[in-house]
């Protein structure tokens, strides 16, 4: 039973460029949450996707968008990058939306690194 | 607006010590708890959770935890620690509305023991 997979496991950009982040979640989920941690930091919520549609959003701009697939698996997209967007993005997967009891699994992050 | 403090940053024990690290969280309402580990270059891990019922909790590896209403607090035990246990150790909180199924963490506890 395959856990929350995340790739790339690194990356490096440059100051205004684009990224993409993807992600499949755990074999019978259907709902992903991406989450950026910075280093020292705890993770912090960007959105949430669940039927294909963000259903949550953090306090985070509008050059953080997503995508979700009718396979379940996710994208972020990060466009004109800061060197503050420098971090680790980590995606969570569950089942379920709109639960409070949903437990969220982690995959174990994509590095980013903007330069 | 939400949030969960963890006033120890960095604690460091010997090995077979006691450990307690504080979470305190601001919300009034409904809220389901949870303490996430991360072993070193290893994903964010559940330790343990409160829903509802009995405060006192009990995870993996010998972890529990006791939800304490009045006091806005979900600390962390271990009667003895093991070198195995360096990690950081993250408290989180989802508010009790049925749509808000965010996960808000704290900033972490890095736990060092000595050998």
């Amino acid at each position: 039973d395959a856990g929350v997979t995340q790739s790339p496991t690194h990356l490096i950009k440059t100051r205004g460029q684009q990224v993409t982040l993807r992600c499949s979640p755990k074999s019978g989920h259907d709902t992903v949450s991406w989450y950026q941690q910075a280093l020292g930091q705890g993770p912090q919520f960007i959105f949430q996707y669940y039927e294909e549609e963000e259903r949550q959003r953090g306090n985070f701009p509008d050059r953080f968008s997503g995508h979700q697939f009718p396979n379940y698996s996710s994208e972020l997209n990060v466009n004109a990058l800061l060197l503050g967007d420098s971090a680790l993005y980590l995606c969570a997967s569950s089942l379920g939306a709109g639960t409070t009891k949903n437990i969220q699994y982690f995959g174990a992050g994509t590095r980013l690194s903007v330069l | 607006a939400q949030s969960v403090s963890q006033h120890n940053h960095h604690v460091i024990l010997s090995e077979a010590a006691s450990l307690e690290l504080g979470c305190n969280y601001s919300y009034g309402g409904t809220v389901n708890l949870f303490w996430y580990v991360q072993y070193p270059g290893q994903h964010l891990q559940l330790l343990l959770k409160y829903f509802s019922g009995d405060p006192l909790v009990k995870g993996i590896k010998g972890f529990e935890a006791e939800f304490i209403k009045s006091k806005f607090s979900f600390n962390l035990r271990k009667p003895s620690v093991q070198w195995s246990d360096t990690a950081e150790y993250f408290c989180a909180v989802i508010s009790g509305y049925s749509s808000a199924s965010k996960i808000i963490f704290g900033s972490g506890t890095r736990l060092s023991i000595r050998p």
